[in-house]
């Protein structure tokens, strides 16, 4: 059972443009953390959310923790062929650290 | 520092046969964890283990054991391998620290298909 929904599944988009990629969940979760994953390798943390509203970036990403913590958004601003990989969410704050992800977004950036 | 190391990166098993994946971390974590990843469905945790000799199950437990007899090393065995456990195979693992600190860091992965 999937308890996070990711959306879109695939996104495929020119150098330059914006997007946005959704977490959702119909429960409340304590923390959530972003991963992205490049073919061939395993998946490195990129943030962890906690508080609802949180904002944080990075360069330029900005996740977005929803004020119910049900929900979160990754943006990112001008994308660039680096970006390309796969882009997983994960609700976190359980016991022994484990983590449950959503089925991931691959993004792919055409030059 | 090498951190998470996976062997073997890639494996083809015929059905039946058996085979162990290891995973060995020098970060002196105590937690670490077996995750499998299929398209669309995102990492699902095989097992788990928060100490020496310790194991527990994951969400898809069936098919596979695990041993932790070093800290260092954790082991995922296939008694006999069935099509539907091809996957690839991700290792990780953490300090151990409760809460939003316990980071996860990932090995490079185990590709296996069973034919």
């Amino acid at each position: 059972t999937q308890l996070l929904e990711q959306s879109p599944q695939f996104l495929s988009i020119q150098e330059g443009e914006n997007l946005t990629v959704y977490c959702n969940s119909s429960s409340v979760f304590s923390s959530l953390q972003w991963y992205r994953q490049e073919p061939g390798e395993g998946p490195v943390l990129l943030v962890t959310v906690v508080t609802g509203g949180e904002v944080k970036k990075l360069k330029r990403l900005t996740f977005q923790f929803g004020d119910a913590r049900k929900d979160s958004s990754l943006h990112i601003t001008a994308a660039q062929p680096g970006d390309t990989g796969l882009y997983l969410c994960a609700r976190g704050g359980t016991s022994y650290g484990k983590l449950t992800f959503g089925q991931g977004t691959i993004l792919t950036v055409h030059p | 520092n090498a951190g998470v190391t996976q062997t073997p990166k890639f494996r083809v098993l015929k059905t039946g046969q058996s085979m162990t994946l290891l995973c060995a971390q020098d970060m002196n974590h105590e937690y670490m964890y077996w995750y499998r990843q299929d398209p669309g469905m995102g990492l699902r945790l095989i097992h788990y283990s928060v100490g020496e000799g310790t194991t527990a199950k994951g969400e898809v437990p069936d098919g596979y054991n695990v041993s932790r007899l070093k800290k260092q090393n954790f082991l995922l065995g296939l008694e006999s391998a069935a099509p539907s456990q091809t996957s690839v195979y991700f290792c990780a693992s953490s300090h151990g620290v409760l809460g939003v600190k316990n980071i996860q860091y990932f090995g490079a992965g185990t590709r296996l298909s069973v034919l």
